[in-house]
């Protein structure tokens, strides 16, 4: 059974680099049609999307990041990583990653990560 | 960007009652919507792609209807397990958003 599990420091100092990982288990980022996603979501709002990063190594990233914002993906370990650079406290989230399940066309939203959560602060 | 409206933000309902949200497209995206539905604490579960297809293992109480701009879902009897925030959310096209979300509470 496909389970992610998000890993990284729950805290991060300001103007620095947030870096998370994604373990894929029971499942590979490097084969099918899937897609694989970071999706945040700041303390008492709605989730908001990252970036997705395709199996061929594509990624398409949200335009509000994408100048401090690096999705990659290592096939051999079937992990994915998010890195955002100069960090503010607006950065502060519980950060998931997830699967885009393809079905006929359609590319859900059908699996995610427990989540963890990242505080930005000195 | 597409900009996705939740209404109501909040409701609250009886045990058994039926329960309906709205979600609105600012422009057309067909059938790629799906809904979520989030407990404090945990991430979104998915509840219903393509506008309208069930998730394998969601309860048949749930169900969505809409195309092009107007959505809904739809809680047919309600019950105390239902009680969470439900989020629509567009995967038609880049940058995919979110709904502002509907907070379900029980009487």
């Amino acid at each position: 059974q496909l389970q992610l599990q998000e890993s990284g420091p729950g805290l991060v100092k300001p103007s620095e680099t947030l870096s998370l990982t994604c373990t894929v288990s029971g499942g590979s980022v490097s084969s099918g049609s899937d897609h694989w996603a970071w999706i945040r979501q700041p303390p008492g709002k709605g989730p908001e999307w990252i970036g997705d990063i395709y199996s061929s190594g594509s990624t398409y990233l949200s335009p509000s990041l994408q100048s401090r914002l690096t999705i990659s993906a290592d096939t051999s370990r079937d992990q994915f990583s998010l890195q955002l650079r100069s960090v503010t406290a607006a950065d502060t989230a519980v950060y998931y990653c997830a699967r885009r399940l393809a079905v006929a066309g359609h590319w859900y939203f059908d699996l995610w990560g427990r989540g963890t959560l990242v505080t930005v602060s000195s | 960007d597409i900009q996705m409206t939740q209404s109501p933000s909040s409701l609250s309902a009886s045990v058994g009652d039926r329960v309906t949200i709205t979600c609105r497209a600012s422009q057309a995206i067909n059938l790629y919507l799906a809904w979520f539905q989030q407990k404090p604490g945990k991430a979104p579960k998915a509840l219903i792609y393509a506008a309208s297809t069930l998730q394998s293992g969601v309860p048949s109480k749930f169900s969505g209807s809409g195309s092009g701009t107007d959505f809904t879902l739809t809680i047919s009897s309600l019950q105390t397990e239902d009680s969470a925030t439900y989020y629509c959310q567009q995967y038609r096209t880049y940058p995919l958003t979110f709904g502002g979300g509907t907070k379900v509470e029980i009487k």
